[in-house]
């Protein structure tokens, strides 16, 4: 399988603890974005890499969130002590400069539940 | 604030039916993508559109971009179960600014 992948599909942990998620983009993409979803929501943007170099980050990502690409390749969010309000769908998208940059293709999500 | 927004938020129709649902913004988007998605999956590319007038077709999907590059709408002819899902809209608002719709939650009764 060549799609994205993330690891992972769900996770559940308690109020407080750390938790970090892996995502695997297309391999010859050189952009990976991070959203959350929640019910009822598309998906909203949070941060995006281009190769290993973190471009934007989103309000909505509190001091609480770091994100890495370390080669360029795969990347992992971490959430620090964690709330109720991060549950959600965290959605990693990649995509290629060509044909079209703006065109994602997403990973199947990771599904965080926070006690 | 940029929005997209995304109407009806819920249809159920009948099976062979035909629906049309919407994305609209006063916002111009230099390319737009559709997306399905199922419960507890990640979105699933169905098309980008970039030229104003557009209209792609996949299948029975019609797909059209307008012509101030400020809406969409996609038509489901003759709608089947397997088309269920939650139908998303995305533009760009540059290469690297994507602002996703609320989505329209479709469910096709057998």
């Amino acid at each position: 399988d060549t799609g994205v992948s993330q690891d992972p599909r769900h996770k559940i942990t308690k109020r407080g603890q750390n938790v970090t998620f892996r995502c695997d983009p297309i391999s010859e993409h050189n952009r990976l974005y991070w959203y959350r979803q929640t019910l009822g929501q598309g998906p909203e943007f949070l941060t995006y890499f281009q190769n290993e170099a973190q471009l934007e980050k989103s309000r909505l990502l509190s001091d609480r969130f770091s994100a890495e690409r370390p080669k360029g390749s795969f990347s992992t969010l971490e959430i620090q002590r964690t709330e109720q309000g991060d549950s959600a769908m965290y959605l990693c998208a990649s995509s290629a400069d060509r044909p079209f940059v703006e065109t994602q293709y997403f990973g199947p999500g990771t599904r965080l539940l926070v006690l | 604030t940029q929005l997209l927004e995304q109407s009806p938020q819920f249809l159920s129709i009948q099976e062979g039916e035909n629906l049309t649902v919407y994305c609209n913004s006063s916002s111009v988007f230099s390319s737009l993508q559709w997306y399905r998605q199922e419960p507890g999956e990640g979105p699933v590319l169905l098309v980008t559109v970039v030229t104003g007038g557009e209209v792609k077709k996949l299948k029975r999907l019609t797909f059209q971009f307008g012509d101030a590059r400020k809406d969409s709408s996609l038509h489901i002819t003759a709608a089947q179960p397997g088309d269920t899902g939650l139908y998303l809209c995305a533009g760009a608002i540059r290469d690297d600014k994507i602002i996703f719709g609320k989505g329209t939650r479709l469910h096709i009764l057998p």
